[in-house]
């Protein structure tokens, strides 16, 4: 299976600061990556697939890059909605694997 | 509008068998494009992917859970079902269905609300 790791597993941030969060992948995944926004005690909801296409409707300060291993994921302007655990998700290989998730606060 | 329900019981005893089913609507398990998933997530950990289904019947199944899950469908009555045998109580989780919506690009939109399982005697 391949394995996800991101970094870091949280982090306080003001509002309107740059976000940036990395996953990394065991090994090569291509741009098979996706990327989930969870609140809490709600279901996750995809916010970027194939590492850099926003999904309709998302807000455009969520952005991600990368492929091969390492990928990011990046918040523009950090609002206070955007308070949440953020999961990386790779898809190159079955099984489907998630990583550990990113916990972003406000400071 | 695209939305998935997940339907089950709240408690299940230890080497019980767990029934899960996902009632889906606004579109059809008949769509040779879509699938549906089962992600489940124990509190306060992360997201583990489970198993999915193709409106051509083709399963796929977590490594480390294979020998406990079956997936199936009833594309009639628009649901998805998964059991999962001999639960335990590390098997305490939300468990999520979700669409994938294109065979082959294996994304999960949109999920429904989860249904929170505790394994407990």
């Amino acid at each position: 299976d391949i394995q996800m790791t991101q970094s870091p597993s949280s982090l306080s941030a003001s509002v309107g600061d740059r976000v940036t969060i990395t996953c990394q992948a065991s090994q090569d995944i291509s741009n098979y990556l996706n990327w989930y926004q969870q609140k809490p005690g709600k279901a996750p909801k995809l916010l970027i697939y194939d590492a850099s296409n926003l999904e309709t409707g998302v807000p455009s300060r969520f952005s991600g890059s990368g492929s091969g291993t390492d990928f990011t994921f990046t918040i523009s302007s950090l609002q206070p909605e955007d308070i949440a655990t953020y999961y990386c998700q790779q898809y190159d290989n079955l099984p489907i694997t998630f990583g550990p998730g990113t916990k972003v606060d406000i400071k | 509008q695209v939305t998935l329900k997940e339907s089950g019981p709240v408690l299940v005893k230890p080497t019980e068998t767990l029934t899960l089913t996902c009632t889906v609507s606004g579109f059809s398990l008949s769509n040779a494009r879509m699938g549906v998933s089962w992600i489940r997530q124990p509190p306060g950990k992360a997201l583990e992917w489970l198993a999915h289904i193709f409106s051509n019947d083709e399963k796929s199944y977590s490594t480390s859970l294979k020998s406990r899950l079956t997936i199936s469908k009833d594309t009639s009555k628009s649901q998805v079902v998964l059991t999962m045998t001999n639960m335990d109580p590390v098997d305490t989780a939300t468990y999520y269905c979700a669409r994938i919506p294109r065979v082959g690009y294996y994304w999960f939109d949109p999920w429904g609300q989860g249904t929170l399982v505790t394994v407990s005697s």
